[in-house]
């Protein structure tokens, strides 16, 4: 089955500690992205891939990082920066153009205690 | 500043009966347009999409409508059902994706 894994699907940190999730796709696709959503709030973007060993910093990119070492997988990490760490964070898949419609994973609800 | 707006926050219709979603956006080089419907606790899936060389497109109950010269699209559901309950999100297509706030559907049986 072709579809893009997110885990876990539920991560609880402390405060101060960096925390990595994976985001892995089996479509082919050379993009992906990394989102957030927060309550009463649209998908914002944090980062996102054209192509292996290229990123590209979205809308709030601050306090967080990526890379992109496979074609399959786009880990994010949020790191101790992050202000306000909790949310529920969509990682996303396309093909080459951009006006592919995006696959999205099941997402990873991250709260920071 | 939000590229792609959905003013309604929450909408409830009756089963059976159409069901509206409106969308706005500000940038007129967006050239392609997504719906997406979400389930709680769940990614984003894709509902149907318009290039801006349309104005309609239709896929069974869903039918999407483009107005270039208003910058709004809307989604429309008939006859609504009550799996169709979930959050909608528009999405608009330029150099990268602009997602609206989403509006929470309630079809009511």
């Amino acid at each position: 089955d072709g579809g893009i894994t997110q885990s876990p699907k539920y991560l609880f940190r402390k405060e101060g500690q960096n925390v990595t999730l994976s985001c892995e796709q089996n479509l082919n696709h050379d993009a992906m992205y990394w989102y957030r959503q927060d309550p009463g709030q649209g998908l914002r973007l944090i980062y996102y891939s054209q192509i292996v060993n290229d990123f590209q910093k979205g809308d709030i990119a601050e306090g967080y990082s990526v890379s992109r070492e496979k074609k399959e997988s786009f880990p994010l990490t949020v790191t101790s920066a992050q202000k306000n760490p909790t949310a529920f964070y969509l990682c996303a898949s396309s093909g080459e153009l951009a006006n592919n419609e995006q696959f999205f994973g099941p997402g990873t609800r991250l709260t920071v205690l | 500043d939000q590229q792609v707006k959905q003013n309604s926050p929450s909408l409830s219709v009756q089963e059976g009966r159409i069901s509206i979603l409106n969308c706005d956006y500000t940038n007129s080089m967006f050239d392609y347009f997504l719906w997406y419907k979400k389930y709680p606790a769940e990614g984003p899936t894709f509902l149907i999409s318009i290039s801006s060389i349309k104005d309609k497109n239709e896929d069974g109950r869903f039918t999407v409508f483009l107005n270039k010269s208003a910058k709004h699209l809307s989604l429309h559901i008939v006859p609504s059902q009550p799996g169709d309950s979930a959050v909608y999100f528009c999405a608009a297509s330029g150099n990268q994706f602009y997602f609206g706030t989403g509006t929470s559907l309630t079809v009511i049986p």
